[in-house]
């Protein structure tokens, strides 16, 4: 089955970049993969912030920013504030298996 | 505004059944397929399956194929979830959410969550 690997946690100081990398070998055999990426604050549902490896979704700053190669992408979240820190999460459809796929999340803390 | 409000959270027993809603309003309910996320500590966020109410077609994770079952009443714009026998291993909180109209695109928005606990 498709397993997209994300780092387990990312630690940065305020004002600092946060990179969290999201991929799967085995994904979107088929053809291209969308990237999309969700924040997950404690205590809250999941909420979009990018969709299709770069669109910002409503309401979220420019501060984050998305972009893929091939089966890898990336969210960047620039000039790190405290209330960056949650969970965030990748997701793909996977054209092969014609399921969807999320990432196995990646905790960012703000020192 | 798009909204989708989930059913309150369950206590139950092994063996019993169960069926959690998610009402969805702003929105032409039979256009747009709704999924449901599962939620763990130790899994994260699971994709388990999914449904398009204009004519009930769903897709199922493989992991969830014959565990769950997902149906959609378009007369109250409401989908759910289901379980005939639940296990303790089915405690979790679970997601509704709305997938944009292309087959790769993403979810939003996503319901509160309803927690479902499972506990003799």
């Amino acid at each position: 089955s498709s397993v997209l690997t994300q780092p387990p946690s990312v630690s940065v100081a305020p004002g600092q970049t946060a990179r969290i990398t999201c991929g799967g070998d085995n994904i979107g055999a088929k053809g291209v993969v969308w990237f999309h990426w969700y924040r997950q604050k404690p205590g809250q549902a999941p909420a979009l912030v990018v969709s299709d490896d770069n669109d910002r979704a409503s309401g979220i700053p420019e501060r984050f920013s998305g972009s893929s190669s091939g089966k890898t992408a990336t969210l960047t979240i620039s000039r790190v504030e405290a209330g960056d820190e949650a969970d965030y999460y990748c997701q793909v459809w996977d054209s092969s298996s014609n399921h969807y796929v999320f990432g196995t999340g990646t905790k960012v803390i703000v020192l | 505004e798009v909204q989708l409000v989930q059913s309150g959270g369950e206590v139950k027993k092994p063996g019993e059944s169960l069926k959690i809603s998610c009402k969805a309003s702003g929105y032409t309910f039979a256009t747009y397929w709704i999924g449901w996320v599962r939620e763990t500590p130790g899994k994260g966020l699971e994709w388990m399956g999914i449904i398009y109410p204009g004519d009930s077609e769903t897709k199922y994770n493989p992991s969830f194929q014959g565990q769950v079952t997902i149906s959609a009443d378009r007369s109250i714009n409401t989908a759910y979830l289901q379980w005939n026998s639940l296990k303790a291993s089915d405690t979790a909180i679970y997601y509704c959410a709305r997938r944009a109209l292309r087959p790769e695109a993403w979810f939003d928005p996503w319901g509160q969550g309803t927690q479902v606990t499972v506990s003799s």
